[in-house]
């Protein structure tokens, strides 16, 4: 198993440029998120999904869109980049249910400059 | 919507001390508390966790505490070596309206000095 990937490690931007980041997971949870690491501020929820075809806005989602047409897919697009979305990206996955506790697992991380 | 407060933000122990992390939270509905490490250059990664209807647990030198009423949980960890010098982070979370959705805190800087 390679749990949680994201691809690519890091990417340098310039204003006003699009890129999707992209994450996958082989482990078949039903919940995958999205979250911005800014220094001293924690994970910022930016998009969820509890399912394939279902997504929800999380804490911070402007700027941002996302998708989920497979189970294992989960990528993030940034239209018209701005140096505010300089950040250290992270994908998770869960399995959720009513009964359980969602221990997520998260990817390495995507490392984005805008300059 | 929930809100965790954790503290302290930066944490500096000598080898072999205690640490104590805390964290704060306000839905009476959360029920779920897990306990993240992030090393340099990584992904968090699940070290602990506690369920609403369990007052403690331990695992090894690792120990997490709640408190429901007073709707706080606290990480311990014992015999502290410099690997474990790390971003930790608490999260609560809960089921509600279909879905579960944790709430993390902005995390504590342990730094273990050998």
């Amino acid at each position: 198993n390679a749990g949680v990937t994201q691809t690519p490690k890091f990417r340098i931007l310039k204003i006003g440029q699009s890129m999707t980041l992209q994450c996958t997971q082989d482990m078949n949870h039903n919940y995958m998120y999205w979250y911005r690491q800014d220094p001293g501020m924690g994970l910022k929820l930016i998009y969820y999904s509890v399912g394939a075809g279902i997504t929800d806005k999380g804490e911070v989602p402007n700027g941002y869109n996302v998708s989920r047409s497979t189970t294992e897919d989960f990528p993030l697009r940034l239209e018209l980049a701005a140096p505010s979305q300089t950040s250290v990206y992270f994908c998770a996955s869960s399995y959720s249910d009513s009964g359980v506790g969602n221990i997520q697992y998260f990817g390495a991380g995507t490392r984005l400059s805008v300059l | 919507g929930e809100n965790v407060e954790q503290h302290p933000s930066t944490l500096s122990v000598q080898e072999g001390d205690s640490a104590v992390i805390k964290c704060t939270y306000s839905d009476s509905a959360s029920n779920y508390f897990p306990w993240y490490k992030q090393e340099l250059g990584k992904g968090p990664q699940l070290i602990i966790d506690i369920r609403s209807n369990v007052g403690e647990k331990k695992d090894q030198r690792i120990a997490v505490t709640l408190n429901k009423t007073a709707k706080h949980f606290s990480l311990h960890i014992t015999e502290t070596q410099p690997e474990d010098s790390a971003v930790y982070f608490c999260a609560a979370s809960g089921w509600k309206g279909g879905s579960y959705i944790p709430t993390f805190g902005r995390g504590t800087s342990l730094i273990v000095h050998p």
